[in-house]
This record gives C-alpha cells, structure tokens and sequence, in this order.
C-alpha cells in the first residue's frame, strides 16, 4: 500500500490567516493527490483533485501543489467556514489512501 | 447533478452481516465508479472498496477482502455494501462516494453517512 502521511496533525489558526498543511507520500504518486475538507458531523468534500485543480464551487482561497512525493494545500485568508479537518487521498494505485488527517483549528 | 441517499443506521451483534444502500438521484451511477468508505469516531478516512464504472469490476482494501461485497445495480439506480463477520472494531460511520475503480478517480459528491454500531 502506498503510505500517506500529513502534517501537522492539528493547527490553530485565526480569521485572516494564511495556513499550509503538507501530505507525503512513501512512494512517488506523480499529480494523483486530492484533498478534502470535513466539518464536524458533516460528510467530506472535495477540494482539489490532481494536485492542484479545484473543483468546482471551491472557493479560489484554496490552492494546491505538489508532485511526486510531496505535496501541499493552501488556504489563503482563512473564514470562518474553513474551520474543521482536511485530508489527503491518493488515486496513484486503486488502492486508494488517505492521510490521517489535519484538524483545523480558531 | 447526482445526489447519493444512504440507509439508515443500525445496531448489529458481533459475527453479524450488516447491507448498506446507497441510492443515486438526479445521474446515473453507471457511468461512474461507485465507492465506500468508512470513518471510526475520531479517527481518519478509511477506503474498503470500489465498483468500476459499468460495474464490471470490484475491487477491496486488503483488510476488508473475503469479509465485504459491493454491488451496484443500474435498474434501481443503487449501490450496495454488505460486511460480514462485524466485530466492534467495525463500528463507524459507512459513506459511500462516486468515483473509484480507475487510476487518477477522486471521490465526489459523498452520501450522508450510515452509522453503524456493532455491540452485544
């Protein structure tokens, strides 16, 4: 199995903020990395797929980047509807993978 | 665009099977990849398995192969999750997704979630 591994695993962070939340992978994925943001009792979205292409509806605060082995996500300004947990997922391998996940925190 | 509808949560003894549903409106799921997921309390996402889009292929996460079945059917528009041999470790919270069976799929939109409680 491909591993993925986040980081940090929580973050405190203020209105306005600019934060940035880094996924590894153990073996090289090329672009086939999305992420993903869950608020509280909520099911996950979609943010950006293949990397860096954000899918639709996603606010353009959100940025990814990233290829091979390392990757990041990006949140520009942060509002207060960004609050929650994001995660990262591979679709290199069928297999599919994801993070363990990064609680985003006021 | 496709709105996916789960069952309803359940309470299930151990050594148990337990049959998620997830229901498409608004697309069809043929076209796509249909695929479940699960997140204990607390804790990360957990991929167990995909149907291929036209399902015409299944595939499962190591852990849960020999233990779970994913259908889909065309005719009702559906996709389904059976899980057998519950333990309590299997408790949490079931989504199933479009997407998934080929390289490069992302999951999008997700349904609502299935909670299910497995205790004696």
């Amino acid at each position: 199995d491909i591993q993925m591994t986040q980081s940090p695993s929580s973050l405190s962070a203020s209105i306005g903020d600019r934060v940035t939340i880094t996924c590894r992978a153990s073996q090289n994925i090329d672009q086939f990395l999305n992420w993903y943001q869950q608020t509280p009792g909520k099911a996950p979205k979609l943010l950006i797929y293949g990397s860096s292409h954000l899918f639709g509806g996603v606010p353009s605060r959100f940025t990814g980047s990233g290829s091979g082995t390392e990757f990041t996500l990006t949140i520009n300004s942060l509002q207060p509807e960004d609050f929650g947990s994001y995660f990262c997922q591979q679709s290199y391998s069928t297999l599919y993978t994801f993070g363990q996940g990064t609680k985003l925190e006021i | 665009q496709v709105v996916l509808t789960q069952s309803g949560a359940v309470l299930m003894k151990p050594g148990s099977s337990v049959k998620v549903s997830c229901k498409a409106s608004g697309d069809s799921l043929s076209g796509f990849g249909v695929s479940w997921l699960r997140q204990a309390p607390g804790r990360g996402l957990e991929w167990i398995g995909s149907v291929t889009p036209k399902f015409t292929r299944t595939e499962y996460g190591p852990r849960f192969k020999g233990r779970v079945a994913i259908t889909a059917d065309g005719s009702t528009n559906a996709a389904y999750m059976e899980i057998g041999s519950l333990r309590s470790e299997d408790s949490a919270m079931y989504y199933c997704a479009r997407g998934g069976g080929i390289g490069g799929d992302w999951f999008e939109p997700w349904g609502q979630g299935t909670l299910v409680t497995v205790s004696s």
